[in-house]
Formats: structure tokens, C-alpha cells, sequence
């Protein structure tokens, strides 16, 4: 298995910009998080999904993100518009169905300028 | 609400010796799972070893294991015969059955100098 797959590794944009953060999970894992990591804040988990569909999403910051699972293997997060403090990393995971490992993506690096 | 405290941010250890990385951790139930992630340079979160609350058997992965004390809610890393690739951030997370929340420490930066 490829493991939890996210795309790009780098993104620079401009503050106001859109932001699309893609990940696939792995196959036959029914659980994807999206996490943001800071020097701060440390690890904080935004959303997460149950079979495609989003369970909590207490943790996204504002109405500016958005997360969307349309299928099984495919997830996106989107920033818009993006602001120089959502500079951080961005990591998917996805777990199988109890949940009880979480295997994480090699993260995205979003700087915000 | 679970808590998870690691008081170490950062340690040293010469190639080739022991360490031990401290995590507590608090909860007032009792079927969780607790993990120690390794995230080197690259950035990426690698799971080290998961330990089951049930099991009273410390978990083992080749040179790392776990001195797992339920009662005193300590779960620390050791890595042994330590070696430059080991360098990395390592967390300490929690996970409470059923409720697809993971909560991570802060971390441990550690270094093994050669």
C-alpha cells in the first residue's frame, strides 16, 4: 500500500488566494482526519469523516475552510480566502474502521504571504 | 477531558546509548490506546509503537518499548542503542475507543549526537 497520499508537499500563495489541500487515503480505511500542525498550537484535529461523510468539525477555524469527502478515496480541504496566519502544515490521516491506528500523509507546507 | 503531558522538550542521547522519553497522560476511562509517533526532518508522522490499555504487557518494536504504568498514568519511550536516524520529534498520543479523537502531546525534540 502507498500509504495516505497528499498533494502538494509545498504550496506559496498569496493572502486572499484560494487554497485546495488533496489527500487519498488508504484503501479500506473508513476514517480521514485532517489535522494542522504550529510551532503553537501543536497538532489540532479540524474534521473528520465516517464512510465519505463529515462526523465533527469542531475544530475548523472559520467559516473560510472547508472540507469535502466525495468519495472513498478522495478528500480535499480549501482555504478561502487564505490569510498569513493559516501558514502551517496541513497532514491527512485515515484509520480503519475502529479506529484504533491513525496513519498519517507526509503533510503539506502552506505559506501564506 | 483527557490530557496528555509530555515535560521534556527536548533531550540528548550519544549514539549507541539508552533514552527514556516521559508522557502522563489523564483519563477517567479505561479503554484506550496510547502511541508514541517519531517525526523526523522530513515532517513526516511515523507511528513508533501503540500500546492497548487492557494489556498489562509492555509493547515492544524492535529498540524501542514502553514502560506502561496504568495506575500512575505514565507511559515513557525508551529507545535503546540509539542511532543518528532516531534524531526526530517524537509525540505522545491518546486515543479514548470510540471517539476518533486523538490527542497528542507536545512534543520531544530529540537529538542523538554522534
Amino acid at each position: 500500500d502507498a500509504g495516505v497520499i497528499q498533494s502538494p508537499r509545498h504550496e506559496v500563495t498569496e493572502m486572499g488566494q484560494e487554497v485546495t489541500l488533496r489527500c487519498k487515503p488508504i484503501s479500506g480505511h473508513d476514517y480521514l482526519f485532517w489535522y494542522r500542525q504550529t510551532m503553537m498550537r501543536g497538532l489540532e484535529l479540524l474534521i473528520y469523516f465516517n464512510n465519505n461523510v463529515p462526523i465533527d468539525d469542531s475544530g475548523m477555524p472559520e467559516d473560510r475552510f472547508s472540507a469535502k469527502m466525495p468519495n472513498a478515496s478522495f478528500s480535499t480541504l480549501k482555504i478561502q480566502p487564505s490569510e498569513p496566519r493559516d501558514s502551517a502544515v496541513y497532514f491527512c490521516a485515515s484509520s480503519p474502521p475502529r479506529g484504533e491506528k491513525l496513519f498519517f500523509g507526509s503533510g503539506t507546507q502552506l505559506s501564506v504571504l | 477531558a483527557q490530557t496528555v503531558t509530555q515535560s521534556q522538550p527536548e533531550m540528548s542521547v550519544q549514539e549507541a546509548e539508552t533514552v527514556t522519553l516521559s508522557c502522563t497522560y489523564d483519563t477517567s476511562e479505561s479503554n484506550y490506546y496510547l502511541f508514541w509517533y517519531k517525526q523526523p526532518p522530513s515532517r513526516q508522522m511515523i507511528l513508533v509503537i501503540r500500546q492497548e490499555a487492557y494489556k498489562q504487557q509492555n509493547a515492544t518494536e524492535n529498540r524501542f518499548s514502553v514502560n506502561f504504568q496504568k495506575a500512575a498514568k505514565s507511559f515513557s519511550l525508551k529507545i535503546s542503542d540509539s542511532q543518528l536516524g532516531d534524531t526526530a520529534m517524537y509525540f505522545c498520543a491518546f486515543y479514548l475507543s470510540g471517539t476518533y479523537k486523538y490527542i497528542f502531546g507536545t512534543g520531544t525534540r530529540l537529538k542523538v549526537l554522534a
